[in-house]
Order: structure tokens, then sequence, then C-alpha cells
């Protein structure tokens, strides 16, 4: 499978525990984004990566949350003390901007499934 | 402030029909827009997009047609298929070196064979 990967695809955590997810974007792709989904929502931006580095950051994306990009290729979103609140789908995507009649098509993984109780 | 919204939450069609869904968005700034469908429990799958240097853009079964006058957007599916029935969602990107995407709050489409 040659698309965006996200592990894990459910997770279960008690309020105040910290969590992290991993997204591994499609191979030549260089920018990789963040975007977190709740019920019945579109998904909302949280931060972009072009290559290791971390342009932008929402204002959604709180003191509690950060985002990693180590070697431009995998990246891992924690969440610290996590909050009901936090209760979402965090869906990983990227993109080439290799192509530039692609500019910008953003491939989705299947996203990860994050309940706090 | 940017916004992209739709006008209908739900639309149900028959099996073979063709099936419109709408979109209005209120940044002009925007010159990119992708439509994506989404499956329960699936991430977005891109479907089509176009540039706001164009009116019209054709794909397999689906048209996306822009109106930058109205700021208006909108999707056709030609011949519908049950396999077509998911959320629909319309995205900006309102340039700027970011590429991040704004969507729209969605549209259930259903299909009844």
């Amino acid at each position: 499978d040659t698309g965006v990967s996200q592990d894990p695809r459910h997770k279960i955590t008690k309020r105040g525990q910290n969590v992290t997810f991993r997204c591994d974007p499609i191979s030549e792709h260089n920018r990789l984004y963040w975007y977190r989904q709740t019920l019945g929502q579109g998904p909302e931006f949280l931060t972009y990566f072009q290559n290791e580095a971390q342009l932008e950051k929402s204002r959604l994306l709180s003191d509690r949350f950060s985002a990693e990009r180590p070697k431009g290729s995998f990246s891992t979103l924690e969440i610290q003390r996590t909050e009901q609140g936090d209760s979402a789908m965090y869906l990983c995507a990227s993109s080439s901007s290799v192509n530039n009649l692609a500019k910008n098509i953003q491939y989705f993984g299947a996203g990860t499934r994050l309940s706090v109780l | 402030g940017e916004s992209v919204g739709l006008h209908l939450p739900t639309l149900s069609v028959q099996e073979g029909d063709n099936s419109i869904i709408n979109c209005a968005y209120s940044n002009s700034a925007s010159d990119y827009f992708i439509w994506y469908k989404q499956e329960s429990g699936k991430g977005p799958q891109f479907i089509i997009d176009i540039r706001s240097n164009m009116d019209k853009r054709q794909g397999q079964r689906v048209t996306v047609l822009l109106n930058k006058t109205v700021k208006h957007l909108s999707l056709q599916i030609a011949a519908t298929q049950p396999g077509d029935s998911a959320v629909y969602f319309c995205a900006e990107n309102s340039g700027g070196s970011n590429y991040k995407l704004t969507f729209g709050k969605g549209t259930l489409l259903t299909v009844n064979p």
C-alpha cells in the first residue's frame, strides 16, 4: 500500500494521559499536514510541515499538542494531558511540491480516532 | 473571515440520476478548490480539483463548476451509483505558502437503489 498510513487506527485513553499518533506519508511527498475532524464537521487544519520544517500551526493546536517530522519522512502528533474535548478523528495528509500541475492535492490517511474517557 | 459552507446538508437521489452538490465560499482570495468524498470510517478521498482561472473541469462521471462572481462551487455526479453514497466536502486554499485547506461542513449523499 503506497498511500498515507496512520497508526493506530483507534486509541482509547483516560483523561490526563498522553497519547502519540504516527503518520507515514506517501514516500515522495515533501509536505505533510495534520487535521482534526469532529463528528459531522469537515477536517480542521492543525499544522503543516515542508520536509522537516514545521511552517504553520493553527490556534487549535494548544500547548498540549506537539508535532514533529524529524527526518522529513514520518510525523508524530502528541497530545499531553488529554481532555475529553480532544476526542476526535486525527487525519494526516501529504502532498508534493514537485508537480505544479498537481498543486496541493492532499492525500489523506484513514485517520486515528481518539476517544478520551 | 474565511468560510466554506454547503447549501444542503443531505441529498437523497435515485440510482442512475444525476447529483448536484453545492458549496459557497466567502474568501475571494481563494485560488484553488478541491472536492473530497468521505466514506464512513475512512479518510477524505480526492475526487476533483479546480483552479480559480477555470470555470469548469470534468473528470470521470464528475464535473466541477466554479462561479467566482457569486463565490459558488458545485460538484455534479452523473449516473449516480450506490457506491457514491458518502459525505462530500468542498475545500479551498486561500493561497499563500502554507497550502492548508479550509473545509466546509459536508453534504451527505444517499443513493437509493
